[in-house]
């Protein structure tokens, strides 16, 4: 199947600053992607939809101002968490879809967990 | 309501039981499904998509209730590697791709 990479797998920071994660679509064209959060035992949450050459759509609750997302080509969407707290702690998921006739499939990257102290 | 609802688990088992998950989803305009398997610390993997007509991979059977928006997975013949959480998903809404996730049943098999 296809394959989502993201970068960095695990990232600690200090409380205040920016951090930036990647998600790219390694052998396929993703005009959109998406970007979830999951706090422990809880089940993954959509954040935004991330589409190419556009600005991103929020999902109710998350703030626009506060997670930049830039979908700047057919294979790459980054998403920035700024003026990290320690409540952003998390693990942060994207994932791309690829269709073709009478298919549809959506591939998960394996996911960045964010540490904030 | 949310839109996809499963049972809370966990699930305990010994080797070779057999272990059956429910869910049922609110949105009766919706598209795709599927059964996703997530390990801890781990991304979600695509397990089996389920279709109308239920299917069968191995050991695992979806089934899919469009009248009552009820979806199974039934694991027979459970092995220690079945471990994980299991999210039933669904595809739908007005976005392309825009997939809507249970909450997830933990399951432990044990020997």
């Amino acid at each position: 199947g296809a394959v989502v990479s993201q970068h960095p797998s695990r990232v600690i920071c200090k409380s205040g600053t920016s951090v930036k994660i990647e998600c790219r679509s390694l052998d396929f064209q993703a005009t959109t992607m998406f970007w979830y959060r999951q706090f422990p035992k809880q089940s993954l949450m959509l954040m935004a939809t991330s589409n190419e050459g556009s600005k991103a759509t929020y999902e109710q609750g998350v703030e626009k101002d506060k997670f930049l997302i830039n979908h700047a080509s057919l294979t790459l969407s980054t998403l920035t968490v700024t003026s990290a707290h320690p409540e952003d702690s998390s693990f942060y998921i994207c994932s791309a879809g690829e269709s073709g006739p009478g298919l549809y499939e959506q591939y998960f990257g394996p996911g960045t967990r964010l540490t904030v102290t | 309501r949310k839109e996809v609802e499963q049972d809370p688990g966990p699930f305990n088992v010994p080797e070779g039981a057999t272990v059956a998950f429910n869910c049922t989803y609110s949105n009766s305009a919706s598209q795709s499904f599927f059964w996703y398997r997530q390990d801890c610390r781990k991304e979600p993997k695509l397990l089996m998509s389920v279709y109308s007509s239920g299917n069968e991979d191995g050991r695992f059977t979806a089934q899919l209730n469009r009248a009552s928006q009820y979806i199974s997975l039934l694991i027979r013949d459970s092995k220690l590697s079945d471990s994980a959480t299991y999210l039933c998903v669904v595809l739908g809404g007005s976005t392309l791709g825009r997939l809507y996730f249970g909450r997830g049943t933990q399951l432990t098999v044990w020997p």
